[in-house]
């Protein structure tokens, strides 16, 4: 039973323009929703997050929409840089006692010149 | 670059041998968690380890077990290896428990496990 999923495996933007990354969760406990940027041989490294409180969060080019009655979230990166090509994984995470992340299975992001 | 090392970067093991992966933490971080990703898939909550002590497992069998010694660095043992078990393993380091271990955890680079 996966909680979070992200339902498209790649996408090609063009530099320049808005890219947009979409994540759907099951659970409505989860406390905080995350995103995390993951280049070839590197772990995975914290990109921003949102409450579960909120229904917004930005942060530079990055911005993070949450919206709970759809049980939905994305991410809107503006404008596209080569730099941001790379695999997004959306997670969430209820906080209590071990505080583990649940991940999606990821987007690829591939920014066009 | 993150100060989380994660050793060795590349494995091949035989099924039914046993695999000892081993994550040195960030400076200053007292909490390491541990990722199973299987190819094409997101990481997977393993077990996590708040100052030496076992503070939360996913739904993995006991097969996988893990240490955190005194300088918080920590290990991940899996015995009785099967193919399915072939996958990145990531550690992941945190100054603390809470939101920390999201917004200021550090992921290691991962220790590619091949079983064959």
């Amino acid at each position: 039973d996966q909680q979070v999923k992200q339902n498209s495996p790649s996408l090609s933007v063009q530099e320049g323009r808005i890219s947009i990354l979409n994540c759907d969760y099951t659970n409505s406990m989860f406390d905080y929703f995350l995103w995390y940027k993951k280049y070839p041989a590197e772990g995975p490294t914290f990109l921003i997050s949102i409450s579960s409180i909120k229904d917004k969060n930005e942060d530079g080019r990055f911005t993070v929409f949450l919206n709970k009655s759809a049980k939905h979230l994305s991410l809107h990166i503006v404008p596209s840089q080569p730099g941001d090509s790379a695999v997004y994984f959306c997670a969430a995470s209820v906080l209590d006692r071990d505080d583990k992340i649940i991940f999606g299975k990821g987007t690829r992001l591939h920014i066009l010149p | 670059e993150t100060g989380v090392t994660q050793s060795p970067t590349h494995l091949i093991k035989t099924r039914g041998q046993q695999v000892t992966l081993r994550c040195s933490s960030q400076s200053g971080h007292n909490t390491v968690s541990w990722y199973q990703q299987a190819l094409g898939q997101g990481p997977q909550f393993i077990f996590q380890y708040y100052r030496e002590e076992e503070n939360g497992r996913g739904n993995f069998p006991p097969r996988f077990s893990g240490l955190q010694f005194p300088n918080y660095s920590s290990e991940l043992n899996v015995n009785a290896l099967e193919l399915d078990d072939s996958a990145l393993y990531l550690c992941a380091s945190s100054p603390g428990l809470g939101s920390k271990v999201y917004t200021e955890a550090f992921f290691g680079q991962g220790t590619r496990l091949t079983v064959v």
